[in-house]
């Protein structure tokens, strides 16, 4: 079964400093990978998802995202961290491909803090 | 509309009383699934649509929660019998179906409160 690790259930940067947050997946095959953020009261929004090609994601709001096989590993990274950035990040991974019929499993987040 | 919406927002109810929570997926999106986030918690699945294929209830923690999804669009979801650990923040979220989009797009929620 597929399974997704986020080390770190809080993290805290410093605003402008680099922010990374760790995710792992346990799939048998390469499976699409995704991050979300959650705003305090909101929904989860899609961040950046990679697919196919292009290991290296580009999303919104200045992160990315490396997809790294023989790692099992999707971090996200910013380079210079934002006060409103602070929220909580999910990472996900789904079967790619196999079938339409998929059931997206996340991770258990990561709440990211800012300090001014 | 654009998105995918959710009602009520907010719901509190009594111990034992039986609630229902909607979505309504975003147009064209055969692919619906509710989750459930406890305080501080991350997205524990509860169930999933896909067309006409029978829902994965694999989720649902006990038989006192069910859903349905009317015509492939709106969904609701049952909890009969409410328990004080049922409070969470409900969310549905919808996705095309398409194997090249596979993201899924979230509601607000809905906050559900059990007295």
């Amino acid at each position: 079964a597929q399974s997704v690790t986020q080390l770190g259930s809080h993290v805290s940067v410093s605003e402008g400093a680099l922010v990374l947050l760790r995710c792992n997946y346990s799939s048998s095959v390469p499976p699409y990978l995704f991050w979300y953020v959650q705003y305090p009261n909101q929904g989860l929004q899609l961040l950046l998802k990679y697919t196919t090609g292009a290991t290296l994601v580009k999303g919104i709001n200045g992160f990315e995202a490396e997809f790294k096989k023989s790692e099992t590993s999707f971090h996200l990274t910013k380079p210079s961290a934002h006060m409103s950035d602070a929220a909580e990040y999910f990472c996900a991974v789904s079967d790619q491909g196999r079938t339409s019929y998929d059931k997206v499993i996340f991770g258990p987040g990561t709440s990211l803090s800012v300090i001014p | 509309g654009a998105g995918v919406s959710q009602s009520p927002s907010n719901k509190v109810t009594e111990k034992g009383k039986d609630v229902e929570l909607r979505c309504d997926p975003i147009s064209g999106h055969t692919a619906l699934y509710w989750y459930r986030q406890s305080l501080g918690q991350g997205l524990e699945f509860l169930i999933y649509f896909q067309g006409n294929s029978a829902p994965d209830k694999s989720g649902l923690p006990s038989d006192r929660f069910s859903a349905e999804r009317t015509g492939g669009s709106v969904s609701t979801l049952t909890i009969q019998r409410t328990q004080q650990e049922d409070s969470a923040v409900y969310l549905c979220a919808s996705r095309l179906g398409d194997l090249s989009h596979n993201e899924q797009f979230f509601g607000p929620g809905t906050r559900l409160t059990v007295l």
